[in-house]
C-alpha cells in the first residue's frame, strides 16, 4: 500500500540556517505530493504541493521538487526564521483507481528556530 | 468561505460513555474526510463522503465508530463506549475539486480525552 517516511525530529536550528526535512514515499500509482504545517496550537496548513513528476512547488520561501526516480519530495528552505517553528507534514494522495484523494501522512518532523 | 469548523475543540469523557463531534465543512465543498491523529504521528484517515454518501471507511473505524452526512451538508462522528485508546485529536477535512490538483482544508480539530 501507499505510505510515507520523514526524518526523524526534533530538528532543531539556529536562525537563517538553511533547512532540509526529507521524505521519501511508496506508492502504486502517480500520486500528488503535498507539505502541510501545524503550528502550534492551530490546525494542518497546505504549505506547497507538486501534482507530476519533476514539478516544484514553492511557498514562503520553502521548496520542494517531485523526485520519482528516488520517490522522494525533500522540503528546504534556504534561511529559516523562529517563525518557522512547526510540525511539518509530508504527505501523498493518489487519485488513481477511483481513489478518493485521501491523503497519507508521514510521521511529521518538528522543527525549532532559535533566535 | 469562514473555513472548516469543528465542534467542541476539546471533550474529556469517561472511559464507556458516547461522544459525538461535528464538522462543518467550507460551503459548496462536496468532498468530506475525518482523520485521527495521535501525540507525535500524523493524521490517519478514518472516512470519506462524497455529498452525503459515505465512499469509504478505513479498517481503523471500528464498529464504535460511526460517521454520518445528511444532506451532503455537515458531518458527525459518533464514538460508542469510549475507550482509553480513542484519546487523540479528531480532524476534518473539506475539498471541492477531484485529481492531481486537489487541495484538502483542515478544521482545528476536535481534541478528545477518555478518562
Amino acid at each position: 500500500g501507499n505510505s510515507v517516511t520523514q526524518m526523524e525530529g526534533p530538528v532543531t536550528l539556529s536562525e537563517e540556517a538553511f533547512l532540509t526535512i526529507n521524505c521519501t514515499y511508496t506508492a502504486t500509482g502517480y500520486p500528488s505530493l503535498f507539505w502541510y504545517v501545524q503550528y502550534p496550537g492551530e490546525g494542518l496548513q497546505l504549505l506547497l504541493k507538486a501534482t507530476k513528476a519533476d514539478d516544484k512547488g514553492s511557498n514562503k520561501g520553502f521548496e520542494a521538487t517531485y523526485r520519482k526516480e528516488t520517490t522522494s519530495f525533500h522540503l528546504e528552505k534556504g534561511s529559516v526564521q523562529v517563525s518557522d517553528s512547526a510540525v511539518y507534514f509530508c504527505a501523498l494522495s493518489d487519485w488513481g483507481s477511483g481513489n478518493t484523494g485521501k491523503l497519507i501522512f508521514g510521521q511529521g518532523t518538528t522543527l525549532q528556530v532559535k533566535p | 468561505d469562514t473555513g472548516v469548523s469543528q465542534d467542541p475543540r476539546h471533550k474529556i469523557t469517561k472511559r464507556g460513555q458516547n461522544v459525538t463531534f461535528r464538522c462543518d465543512p467550507i460551503s459548496e465543498h462536496n468532498r468530506l474526510y475525518w482523520y485521527r491523529q495521535t501525540l507525535g504521528q500524523g493524521p490517519e484517515f478514518l472516512t470519506y463522503f462524497q455529498n452525503e454518501a459515505q465512499l469509504e471507511k478505513s479498517r481503523l473505524l471500528s464498529d464504535r465508530f460511526s460517521a454520518e452526512r445528511p444532506k451532503g451538508s455537515f458531518s458527525t462522528l459518533e464514538i460508542q463506549r469510549t475507550e482509553q485508546g480513542d484519546s487523540a485529536m479528531y480532524l476534518c477535512a473539506s475539498s471541492r475539486k477531484r485529481g492531481a490538483d486537489a487541495e484538502a482544508f483542515f478544521g482545528q480539530g476536535t481534541r478528545l480525552t477518555v478518562v
